[in-house]
C-alpha cells in the first residue's frame, strides 16, 4: 500500500508564476489536508477537503491560493503569482473517512520562488 | 487559540542515553495527540498516537504521555541510538466539528551521537 504521494518534490518558480502541487492520498483515504511549513516554522494547517468539498480552508490565505480535491484524480494546492514569501515545504495528509484522527503525511514539496 | 511549545528545541545526547522530550499545549479541549519524526528534507513519519481518553502509548524504545488537566505530554525514548537522530513534532488535534486540523510545535532537534 503506497503512503501518501506528493510531487513534484521540487519546484523552481520565479515570482509572478504559477506553482500546482499535487497529492495523491493513501489508497482507501477520502480526506486530505495541505500543511505549510516555512523556513524555522512550525507546521500550518492550509485546508482539508473531501472528495470535491472543501471542508475548513482556514488557514489559507485569502488570496492566490487555492485547492481542490475533484472526483478523479490528485488534490492540487495551487499557488498564482507566486512571492518569495511563498517559499516553504508543502506538505499533504490523508486519513480515512473512519480514522481515530491520525494523519499520514506525504514526504513535501518544496516550492522556491527567485 | 491552541498553543503548543516543545521543549527543549535542540538536544544532544550519548548513544545509549534515555531521554525525555516534552511538549505542552494551552487548550486541554484536545481530541487525540500525535508524535512525529521528521528527518531532515523528509516527510512526517507518525510515531504514536494518544487519544483524549489515554494516559499513554507504547512503540518498542518509545513510550508517550498525556495529562490533559495539565496541557503536557512527554516522549521517552529508551536506550538512544545515532539512528534516532532528528527532529520530533508534538500535534494536538483540536475537538472542534469537523475535520482533523492539528496544530503543530516547532519540533525539538535531536541528535544522539555514537
Amino acid at each position: 500500500n503506497a503512503g501518501v504521494m506528493q510531487n513534484p518534490r521540487h519546484l523552481v518558480r520565479r515570482r509572478g508564476q504559477e506553482a500546482r502541487l499535487r497529492c495523491s492520498p493513501m489508497k482507501g483515504h477520502s480526506h486530505v489536508y495541505w500543511y505549510r511549513q516555512l523556513p524555522e516554522e512550525g507546521l500550518k494547517f492550509m485546508v482539508y477537503l473531501q472528495k470535491e468539498n472543501i471542508i475548513d480552508e482556514s488557514g489559507m490565505p485569502k488570496e492566490r491560493f487555492s485547492a481542490e480535491f475533484p472526483k478523479e484524480g490528485p488534490s492540487i494546492l495551487r499557488i498564482q503569482q507566486v512571492v518569495r514569501g511563498d517559499s516553504a515545504a508543502y506538505f499533504c495528509a490523508s486519513s480515512p473517512p473512519w480514522s481515530t484522527g491520525e494523519l499520514f503525511f506525504g514526504e513535501g514539496s518544496r516550492l522556491t520562488v527567485l | 487559540k491552541q498553543e503548543v511549545t516543545q521543549i527543549p528545541a535542540a538536544l544532544s545526547v550519548p548513544e545509549g542515553e534515555n531521554l525525555v522530550l516534552n511538549c505542552s499545549f494551552t487548550d486541554s479541549a484536545i481530541y487525540n495527540l500525535q508524535w512525529f519524526r521528521q528527518d531532515p528534507g523528509k516527510g512526517l513519519t507518525s510515531l504514536l498516537l494518544i487519544q483524549s481518553s489515554q494516559r499513554e502509548q507504547t512503540s518498542g524504545r518509545l513510550n508517550a504521555s498525556l495529562d490533559k488537566s495539565s496541557g503536557r505530554s512527554t516522549l521517552y525514548i529508551a536506550a538512544s541510538q545515532p539512528g534516532d537522530s532528528a527532529t520530533y513534532l508534538c500535534a494536538v488535534k483540536r475537538t472542534w466539528g469537523s475535520g482533523y486540523a492539528l496544530n503543530f510545535g516547532k519540533g525539538t532537534s535531536l541528535l544522539v551521537t555514537p
